[in-house]
């Protein structure tokens, strides 16, 4: 299958033990947040999004943060399992409307059975 | 259809050659994206279009580059003259609503590469 990236940075994670994602943006008028997931060989998948106006939104095992005073996007991954290794991107919406979203370079996690 | 279609899935073409990359919405999606995605990097915007109008081409790198939409449905993205420098994944994505407070779904891409 095609690899997604080769030189990305890697988080290795136990499986069972809980996977922190980080992601720095830049753009202080960003409303929208979007973390996506991608496997070897496919598009990237939506995971979980939020607006500014949250800093906290929770899915089923994944939870982000925003810390919009130090532009600042996490994903929270509990309990990981080895379904969750992928490269993960955050992604804003750079300005308030009809906008593309700009994504931001991955993070590799692999989970170690 | 079920989601965002591609094709071809692989091309491999001849530098100075034009190729076309197709994009099949999901069904009653209005927003389609254009996005380039290097290895090891997130995708780059290239363009997007709102049903059959194209809102914004500022991600298309040159004028080789153009993509149409004639019928709010399908979409091509032609590349004229191939450079090696163009060698990617070509990804489509689509959206049910228009702007980008809402999710996107992506298909599974083309990978191009000029030789």
């Amino acid at each position: 299958g095609e690899s997604v990236g080769l030189h990305l940075p890697t988080l290795s994670v136990q499986e069972g033990d809980n996977s922190i994602i980080n992601c720095a943006y830049s753009n202080s008028a960003s409303d929208y947040f979007i973390w996506y997931k991608q496997e070897s060989g496919k598009g990237p998948q939506f995971i979980i999004d939020i607006r500014s106006n949250m800093d906290k939104r929770q899915g089923q095992r994944v939870t982000v943060l925003l810390n919009k005073t130090v532009k600042h996007l996490s994903l929270q991954i509990a309990a990981t399992q080895p379904g969750d290794s992928a490269v993960y991107f955050c992604a804003e919406n750079p300005n308030s409307g009809n906008t593309p979203l700009v994504f931001g370079k991955g993070t590799r996690l692999s989970v170690i059975a | 259809g079920a989601g965002v279609s591609q094709s071809p899935r692989y091309k491999v073409t001849k530098r100075g050659q034009d190729v076309a990359l197709r994009c099949d919405p999901i069904s009653g999606h209005v927003s389609l994206y254009w996005y380039r995605q290097a290895l090891g990097q997130g995708p780059e915007f290239l363009t997007y279009f709102n049903y059959e109008a194209q809102q914004d081409k500022s991600g298309l790198p040159n004028d080789r580059f153009s993509a149409e939409r004639p019928e709010g449905s399908i979409s091509t993205l032609t590349i004229q003259r191939t450079e090696q420098r163009d060698s990617a994944m070509y990804r489509c994505a689509s959206s049910s609503r228009t702007g980008s407070h809402y999710g996107y779904t992506f298909g599974s891409g083309t990978r191009l590469t000029v030789v």
